[in-house]
């Protein structure tokens, strides 16, 4: 158990639909990353947050946010979405935000877009 | 910008024998490497990093890997195979802006009886 918790661990929605995952990083971890994995772009990174603020973004759609709440857990807000929008998103949490500190996964949430 | 690139999508060894998988790593700075394991509906696991202190990496599991500076290279071997190591692996470079990860397309290991 990494201690980084996501929710939920399968969501199926159709076409045109929002969802939120939810993601709680390890207890006193202040970096939340957020990561999609599908066949086709393998590991691909989204969005960083350290401690409320947004720190990095990779190759997340304009469709997609994402924020870090006062309590650390963040949210993967996911709209309009589309059948090529079906991947596994992981969240991870580090203490630092230093390129060598180790990032602890979550099990991720699989989502399917029907 | 950095990448990694890992050398045979798949890999299968006999339980027993030398496990080697091979990353190719690009990056203007000095890198920061990782290797992850991802067992099947799982998260990915760190086996270990390479932060510039050693050459010689030794991670969980029996698993090391060596940098080679002047091959570019973060290669992830093992000695004996064990069933248990079936498993998806990932090198990883870190670009040294807040820790995000620059991920290889990753490596199926199969370990045969």
């Amino acid at each position: 158990d990494s201690g980084v918790t996501q929710t939920p661990k399968h969501l199926i929605t159709a076409t045109g639909q929002r969802v939120t995952l939810r993601c709680s990083p390890r207890s006193g971890d202040l970096s939340v990353y957020w990561y999609q994995q599908s066949l086709d772009q393998g590991l691909q990174f989204l969005i960083h947050y350290y401690n409320g603020e947004e720190r990095a973004k990779g190759n997340i759609l304009e469709r997609f946010s994402a924020q870090q709440f006062p309590d650390l857990h963040s949210e993967l807000n996911l709209s309009s979405l589309e059948l090529g929008d079906s991947a596994l998103y992981f969240c991870a949490s580090s203490a630092l935000q230093e390129a060598n500190t180790e990032a602890f996964f979550g099990q991720g949430t699989r989502l399917t877009v029907v | 910008a950095q990448s990694v690139t890992q050398l045979g999508s798949h890999v299968s060894v006999s339980e027993g024998a030398l496990v080697l998988l091979r990353c190719n790593y690009s990056s203007s700075v000095p890198p920061y490497l990782f290797w992850y394991v991802q067992y099947p509906n799982q998260g990915l696991q760190l086996l270990l990093k390479y932060t510039s202190a050693a050459t010689l990496v030794k991670g969980i599991n029996g698993f090391e890997a060596e940098f080679k500076k002047s091959e570019t290279s973060f290669h992830l071997t093992k000695p004996s195979a064990h069933m248990s190591d079936a498993a998806e692996y990932f090198c990883a470079v870190s670009n040294g802006q807040g820790g995000k990860l620059i991920f290889g397309q990753g490596t199926e290991l199969s370990v045969k009886p």
